[in-house]
């Protein structure tokens, strides 16, 4: 079946530093790829998606290329602020019909000033 | 995109009791889904509910334990019944909206079973 993996956290960065969070994927045919966003005490938010390979999805200076070749779809941003600190979920859904959303188990980054 | 809200926005419940969810869209929708989110832990999937059908449970999560209603296409609810503090959590709802499956979720609703 469908699965995500993304890298641990928690990730602990410096304010202005660069962001990298890894997620690869396994799926059957072309899913559609998203990152969500979870601020401390809110739901979900999604941040940013791709539907198709070599889509760059990009929000809040955040972004993250779908990579067919190597099924990934890491997140960076430059320059990292203390209210990007949140949980960041890498998910995927396939494109054909209806198919339920596939969650990775989520990445607490911590910003600290 | 779609706005979601949830009532009640958090509660604590005793062991043995119910609780209600409920979860409004500021749009009709097909499909609304319910997640369960444990503590520390990513989104599980309970259901997914349309309207005018029998809600369809994951593996795991049983009808008994998890009743839904969809009684239209902008509302639905969520009951844990005869919970246990196992149950202790974040339940979300979620719609379909923009397409590709992308889903927008509500604030939550965080359970304290005591």
């Amino acid at each position: 079946g469908d699965s995500v993996t993304q890298m641990e956290g928690p990730v602990t960065l410096s304010e202005e530093a660069f962001l990298t969070i890894n997620c690869t994927y396994t799926a059957t045919g072309y899913p559609s790829l998203f990152w969500y966003v979870q601020y401390p005490g809110e739901g979900l938010q999604l941040l940013l998606k791709a539907t198709k390979a070599d889509d760059k999805g990009s929000n809040k200076g955040f972004e993250a290329t779908y990579r067919k070749e190597t099924t990934s779809f890491h997140l960076e941003k430059g320059s990292v602020q203390v209210s990007d600190s949140a949980v960041y979920f890498c998910a995927l859904s396939a494109r054909e019909g209806y198919q339920k959303v596939t969650f990775g188990t989520g990445t607490k980054l911590q910003v600290i000033p | 995109s779609a706005v979601i809200s949830q009532k009640p926005s958090r509660d604590i419940c005793q062991r043995g009791t119910s609780l209600t969810i409920q979860c409004q869209v500021d749009s009709q929708v097909t499909m609304m889904f319910w997640y369960r989110q444990q503590p520390g832990q990513s989104l599980t999937l309970i259901a997914t509910a349309n309207q005018g059908s029998e809600a369809t449970y994951e593996s795991g999560f049983v009808i008994d334990k998890f009743p839904i209603s969809r009684p239209n296409l902008t509302f639905s609810t969520l009951t844990v019944s005869n919970m246990s503090p196992e149950d202790s959590s974040i339940y979300l709802c979620s719609v379909e909206a923009g397409g590709y499956n992308e889903q927008f979720f509500g604030p939550g609703t965080r359970l304290t079973v005591l």
